[in-house]
């Protein structure tokens, strides 16, 4: 099985500032399938990035995602209030069949 | 615009069976673009995918799940639903219904779950 470990735990940054997020997997993942949701208190995770770097539809383009192989990069530009949210990475690996998470960055307010 | 919506109880006695059902409405769950899938997230806690499921009935499970759940599909009601036997109090959790896409651009096949049910918490106690 492969594990998705995301850094850091917490980021606690301000408005206007930029946020890097990082997603590693205990083994090399296709590009193809990896996934960045953001979740709010209260609601379902939402798609940000497929492929680990295509935008979803409707998504501002402060969000990129980056990366390969094992190592993944979620960047928020500048944040805007309403970016204040807990991120999680996923994957999909074929054998055997399975999706995986990550175990979510918060990113706070400071 | 295609919605899921999770029904079923909301309480569970421990070494019962929790059962789910998730509605697909504006949009047919026979297309064959899609696979339709469970997540749950324990209160607090981070997100953990139960299984998936295709209209013709494929199913893959979490293989640290697989020995307790069951998912299938009604095409005539557009619903798929959720069994996990035997839960015990690690099974609380906000349990989530979504839709996988397969989206195909040149040589890629993309693979990601676009669209989630609101979630209905499911507690396990006596």
């Amino acid at each position: 099985e492969i594990v998705l470990t995301q850094s850091p735990g917490t980021l606690s940054l301000s408005p206007g500032e930029r946020a890097t997020l990082s997603c590693r997997a205990s083994q090399s993942v296709s590009s193809s399938y990896l996934a960045w949701y953001q979740q709010k208190p209260g609601q379902a995770p939402r798609l940000l990035i497929y492929g680990a770097s295509s935008r979803a539809t409707g998504i501002p383009d402060r969000f990129s995602g980056s990366g390969s192989g094992t190592d993944f990069t979620l960047t928020i530009s500048r944040l805007e209030p309403e970016d204040f949210a807990v991120y999680y990475c996923q994957q999909y690996g074929s054998s055997p069949p399975a999706w995986t998470f990550g175990q979510g960055t918060k990113v706070e307010i400071k | 615009q295609l919605q899921l919506q999770e029904s079923g109880p909301g309480l569970v006695k421990p070494s019962e069976t929790l059962s789910l059902t998730c509605t697909v409405s504006g949009g047919s769950i026979s297309s064959s673009s899609y696979y339709w899938g469970w997540i749950r997230q324990p209160p607090g806690k981070g997100l953990e995918w139960i299984g998936s499921i295709y209209y013709s009935g494929s199913t893959y499970y979490n293989p640290s799940l697989k020995s307790r759940v069951t998912i299938s599909v009604d095409t005539s009601k557009n619903q798929f639903s959720l069994k996990l036997s035997s839960v015990t109090a690690a099974d609380t959790a906000v349990y989530y219904c979504a839709r996988r896409v397969d989206y195909s651009s040149g040589w890629y096949v993309f693979r990601y779950f676009d669209l989630w049910g609101r979630g209905t918490l499911v507690t396990v106690s006596s």
